[in-house]
């Protein structure tokens, strides 16, 4: 089992939709951090957070630090959103990020 | 100001060569990380330093990999007798530091190997 898992792995939708991806880790993390990667691309990071909630344009970010769940919104997603979405955690006992095996995300018009 | 850089961008290699693959950081980072990512999985951690030394080469997979950041900045990731098995993109990241409370990551654009 990995100490990172997200959910789903695969994801399609039509434009418009709301989509949710989630991410639950069984490790102590001090913060997680939501990345993007495009095909052929390199990763972009789309938020880092360590409680609460971010909000980044369409796209929306939160943690539940006691139950050990992140998730990623997108709304009103549109076919450029598809890619990959990656979470990691980062564990401050080992120094590093932890990363999930990613969600692949494609938006058809 | 410039994001993290890599190259090349692709290597095509033979099996058994030797490849040299090279990050450039953000300016200022003292933290530097190489990553492997295979097909459909996530990054998976190799080495990282702190400034010029390594603080942790625990995910290098064996001896046929090593590392090196002799100024602090650059950094070459360099693979002896390379074999199919490294076909992958390798990613580097560098943050502020690595200490303490976790400092964001800023990924390169990888460089694809893939060994014949």
């Amino acid at each position: 089992k990995n100490e990172v898992e997200q959910s789903p792995q695969n994801l399609t939708a039509q434009e418009g939709e709301f989509i949710t991806i989630n991410c639950s880790y069984s490790v102590g993390i001090s913060a997680l951090h939501w990345l993007q990667q495009h095909p052929g691309g390199g990763i972009v990071s789309l938020f880092m957070l360590s409680s609460g909630k971010k909000k980044h344009g369409r796209l929306i970010a939160t943690i539940n630090i006691q139950e050990k769940h992140s998730s990623l919104h997108i709304t009103a997603s549109h076919p450029r959103d598809s890619a990959v979405y990656i979470c990691a955690g980062f564990s401050p006992n080992t120094d590093k990020l932890i990363f999930g095996t990613g969600t692949r995300l494609q938006v058809f018009p | 100001g410039a994001g993290v850089s890599q190259t090349p961008s692709n290597k095509v290699t033979e099996k058994g060569k030797y490849v040299e693959l090279r990050c450039d950081p953000i300016s200022g980072h003292t933290a530097l990380y190489w990553y492997r990512q295979s097909l459909g999985q996530g990054p998976e951690f190799l080495i990282y330093f702190q400034g010029t030394g390594a603080a942790d080469d625990s995910g290098l997979p064996n001896d046929r990999f090593f590392a090196v950041r002799p100024e602090g900045s650059v950094s070459t990731l360099k693979i002896q007798r390379t074999e199919r098995g490294d076909s992958a993109v390798y990613l580097c990241a560098s943050s502020l530091s690595f200490r303490g409370d976790y400092n964001e990551q800023f990924f390169g654009p990888g460089t694809r190997l893939t060994v014949l």
